[in-house]
């Protein structure tokens, strides 16, 4: 059973700081990883995708790929509270169009 | 563009009642997607649509089953309702260009209580 893993949180951060929130796949063959933003009540939205090791950064956002360790990351820099939301992580799975989720991060960043 | 509209928003259904969930896409997207997303558990694959005529079981298509009524309109059917499929419901579609950085996009979900 491939899996995804990821801490439920929630993460608390201070506004203006910069949160870290992590995903590890057992998938090997995992080609692509998504990181989805989803507030409450509300469905999943992408934020970005890497598929090659080493950092892409989008504003504020930067997911980071280090497929040797099996792992997928995503920083927000100067954290707002509009940024409270649960983060989904996103691996390809057995084929290029089927997505496996981890079950998210809930992230709050206080005033 | 609508992007992927749902319907209904919400349904209370009675144990063993049947229904069918409605998605629909605009985007001239190949693949569509039935996942469940329950507390705790993130979202759970039931069936997918790789393209138009073609329908496969995904994690836990159990209870359920779908039609790819045409390009744009993927549903799904649950034909004796149990409590265990309380749940929301979202649908996605995806390009399927063939790149495996092919984003899905998701629509607004339906929230499904069983009785």
């Amino acid at each position: 059973q491939k899996e995804v893993e990821q801490n439920s949180g929630p993460l608390s951060v201070p506004e203006g700081a910069i949160a870290s929130l992590n995903c590890t796949y057992s998938d090997r063959g995992s080609q692509s990883f998504f990181w989805y933003r989803q507030y409450s009540g509300k469905s999943p939205e992408l934020i970005m995708f890497i598929y090659s090791n080493g950092d892409k950064e989008d504003g504020r956002f930067t997911a980071q790929l280090n497929k040797a360790s099996q792992y997928v990351s995503l920083l927000i820099r100067d954290s707002q509270p509009s940024d409270s939301a649960t983060y989904l992580c996103a691996v390809t799975g057995d084929s290029s169009y089927k997505l496996i989720f981890g079950s998210g991060t809930r992230l709050l960043v206080r005033p | 563009n609508a992007g992927v509209t749902q319907t209904p928003k919400f349904q209370v259904l009675k144990t063993g009642q049947s229904m069918t969930l409605q998605c629909a896409q605009d985007m001239n997207h190949n693949s569509m997607y039935w996942y469940r997303q329950d507390p705790g558990m993130g979202l759970r694959l039931i069936y997918y649509s790789a393209s138009e005529g073609t329908t496969d079981k995904g994690e836990v298509p159990n209870g359920y089953n779908v039609s790819r009524l045409n390009k744009r309109e993927f549903s799904l059917r649950l034909e004796s309702a149990a409590p265990s499929q309380t749940s929301v419901y979202f649908c996605a579609s995806s390009p399927f260009s063939g790149f495996s950085t092919d984003t899905q996009y998701f629509g607004p979900g339906t929230r499904l209580t069983v009785l």
